[in-house]
């Protein structure tokens, strides 16, 4: 599946770093999310982007900041984080309607993100 | 807001079918989802349920009943590739939040030989 991919696959970076992750799709879509899975945690909702508009944000702090240039391009920027942050970021996309499976969510691979 | 509930481990035979629950509290309600996740990878989506009763897709079938606020997923003659987390994920009905999906913690299946 490579509908949606992101950029690294991994990332090792001390707290004073400042780093960016990449997410692109092919699919057509007009939502972008950005997702935080920590080990034995749900997935945790961060951000979404519905028409290049971010719709939501979810509480995250503002070390983690999201930029959506286009459709296709979700940025996450990170910088000054915490070792808890360390975390699979998940990028994922969906054709943003009001309801039915049209609305699925498909995942990009992610980035296994570890703060030293 | 949403609580999702599923069991954390689960164990089965190859060729055996295995059921996996998920229960959920919610305001709004919106759709069900079912995703499948190997390990390191990224979740895949299986199944979708907004009506009560049960989807089936091949090997694997997805049963909602909303008034129970209830889900399950059934997995038919088991191969040894579907050694993965199972997710389920509720759709919320808010106005800002309809897009969001509310995740559970995963059950994660072993089978075995």
């Amino acid at each position: 599946e490579t509908g949606v991919t992101q950029t690294p696959r991994h990332l090792v970076m001390g707290m004073t770093n400042k780093k960016s992750l990449k997410c692109e799709q092919h699919l057509g879509h007009n939502a972008m999310y950005w997702y935080k899975q920590s080990a034995k945690k749900p997935l945790e909702l961060m951000f979404v982007y519905s028409l290049e508009e971010r719709v939501e944000n979810n509480s995250v702090p503002s070390r983690f900041s999201p930029e959506c240039p286009n459709s296709s391009h979700l940025f996450l920027h990170l910088h000054t984080l915490q070792p808890e942050d360390s975390a699979l970021y998940l990028c994922a996309s969906s054709q943003d309607r009001l309801a039915g499976v049209e609305d699925t969510q498909y995942f990009g691979p992610g980035t296994r993100l570890t703060v030293l | 807001g949403q609580n999702i509930d599923q069991p954390t481990e689960m164990t089965a035979t190859e060729g055996a079918i295995v059921q996996i629950n998920c229960t959920y509290q919610t305001s709004g309600f919106n759709g069900l989802f079912w995703y499948q996740q190997h390990a390191g990878e990224a979740p895949t989506f299986l199944s979708y349920n907004v009506l009560d009763g049960l989807e089936e897709k091949g090997r694997f079938s997805s049963f909602l009943s909303r008034s129970k606020g209830y889900s399950y997923l059934l997995l038919k003659e088991l191969q040894m590739k579907d050694s993965a987390s199972y997710l389920c994920a509720v759709r919320d009905r808010g106005d800002t939040g309809r897009r969001a999906l509310t995740f559970g913690s995963g059950t994660r299946l072993q089978v075995q030989p």
